[in-house]
């Protein structure tokens, strides 16, 4: 089975300033998804970026990139230019392709990682 | 285009008593999607269903809980009887189909539940 790992309960930024949240995974397949998912309080959960394993290419969604390091297993965010809409819980997420799950498709979550940004 | 719907937004039982709760998908999506968030994890999923076949239910506990998708849009999942340590949120999600790297999960605002 595969498990997501986020070792960072809390973080904080200041406004306009970098951070970086980290995740680690632990899967035995070559291929599948990764996700970052944002959480704001009391309102629904989005996706904020996406990344499938047998791209190298890091993905970029705007102010988000990540850092994907397939032989380390890990998946960092950065989140650049921070905002205080920024501020929510991050998850990461693990999804394995269709071709090996049949048509399952469920979603594996980390424990999350609070993010608060100050002016 | 309206997202997930659920309701209600929060429920407050007694242990043993029974619980509903409903979820609207997004229009046009043929997969929907149930998960459970207690507090200080992340979300884990009960079941999964195409239309209104259960695709994954292997983390449902079929004791207690159950889950119907009768026309292939709304959805219903029911716990009888609540015992305390379901006190979470029960999250709602769709997609338009299953599998597939481009295939989002949309998610409802969910239900918090608090059993006493």
């Amino acid at each position: 089975a595969q498990t997501v790992t986020q070792s960072q309960p809390e973080m904080s930024v200041q406004e306009a300033e970098t951070v970086t949240l980290s995740c680690t995974y632990d899967t035995s397949e070559s291929d599948y998804y990764l996700f970052w998912y944002k959480q704001p309080p009391s309102r629904q959960m989005i996706l904020v970026i996406r990344q499938e394993a047998y791209k190298q290419q890091n993905a970029t969604e705007n102010r988000f990139s990540v850092n994907f390091q397939k032989a380390a297993k890990s998946f960092s965010l950065k989140i650049s230019d921070s905002q205080l809409g920024d501020a929510a819980m991050y998850f990461c997420a693990y999804r394995s392709p269709s071709h090996l799950t049949g048509t399952a498709s469920k979603l594996t979550f980390g424990t999350g990682t609070r993010l608060q940004v100050t002016l | 285009e309206a997202g997930v719907a659920q309701s209600p937004r929060y429920k407050i039982i007694e242990k043993r008593q029974s619980v509903a709760f409903w979820c609207n998908p997004i229009s046009g999506h043929a997969t929907l999607y149930w998960y459970q968030q207690i507090l200080g994890q992340g979300p884990k999923l009960l079941i999964q269903f195409q239309n209104n076949g259960v695709v994954d239910d292997s983390q449902l506990p079929k004791d207690r809980f159950s889950a119907e998708r009768l026309k292939g849009v709304d959805s219903t999942l029911k716990i009888q009887p609540a015992k305390l340590e379901d006190s979470a949120v029960y999250l709602c999600a769709s997609s338009f189909t299953q599998g597939g790297y481009y295939n989002e999960q949309f998610f409802g605002p969910g239900t918090r539940l608090t059993v006493l």
